[in-house]
């Protein structure tokens, strides 16, 4: 099974209410890192967790880390429409492990409603 | 910088042929990572080249073999075409190894192969 869950697999809110997605792993990681997609094309770079960190923000973004439980989780506040995506979270092992790539959850679809 | 360019954006092609994906990474970048993209089994990593070495391999046949150039560029050859193949394929290139520091993977626009 995949190293990285994401849940909900798909989400809906009305413009200007907040988003929260959350993603399960199951081993250890050097750090976890969240993607944007905008339909079928390609993968934008949203922010980067490093295992030592519990929380990080960018912008409208934040994200926070918990190693105990295996569990990230990326909130986006004050939606708009343009935020309408899938988002996906991935996790890269540490390179003492056979994980030592980068392992991608399968996503949630996010609709932002004007 | 440039981003990462990913050539054809968009393949059509017959089970059983073989086709040859090409990808440049940003400028300075040396590690190229490969992904293939569909909607059954979502984004699943083939392999990563460092240094005109692979470095890591996914869970793919043989059938899906890459390489990359001393000037970083990578190209992905899947031969004997199945119609399972039918993926978006997505480049990522990185300053240095996957698993080696805390690097940002940035994603080109993504090959879209459909095999007929």
């Amino acid at each position: 099974s995949q190293q990285g869950e994401e849940d909900p697999q798909a989400l809906s809110i009305q413009e200007g209410e907040n988003a929260t997605m959350n993603c399960s792993y199951k081993t250890s990681i050097n750090n976890l890192q969240w993607y944007r997609q905008n339909s079928g094309r390609g993968l934008v770079h949203l922010i980067l967790i490093r295992s030592n960190e519990r929380e990080k923000h960018s912008g409208r973004l934040r994200v926070t880390l918990d190693t105990s439980k295996k569990s990230s989780s990326l909130l986006i506040t004050a939606s708009r429409a343009a935020d309408t995506a899938s988002y996906f979270c991935a996790t890269e092992g540490e390179m003492k492990t056979s994980y030592d790539k980068v392992i991608f959850g399968p996503g949630t679809s996010l609709s932002v409603i004007p | 910088k440039a981003g990462v360019t990913q050539t054809p954006r968009y393949l059509i092609k017959t089970r059983g042929q073989q086709v040859t994906l090409s990808c440049s990474p940003i400028s300075g970048h040396r590690s190229v990572s490969w992904y293939q993209q569909t909607p059954g089994q979502g984004l699943q990593f083939l392999f990563e080249y460092f240094s005109e070495t692979q470095r890591n391999k996914g869970n793919f046949p043989g059938r899906f073999s890459g390489r990359q150039f001393s000037n970083s560029r990578s190209e992905m050859n899947v031969s004997t075409l199945e119609l399972g193949d039918s993926a978006l394929y997505l480049c990522a290139s990185s300053l240095s190894r996957v698993g080696v520091g805390n690097n940002e993977q940035f994603f080109g626009p993504g090959t879209r192969l459909t095999v007929l």
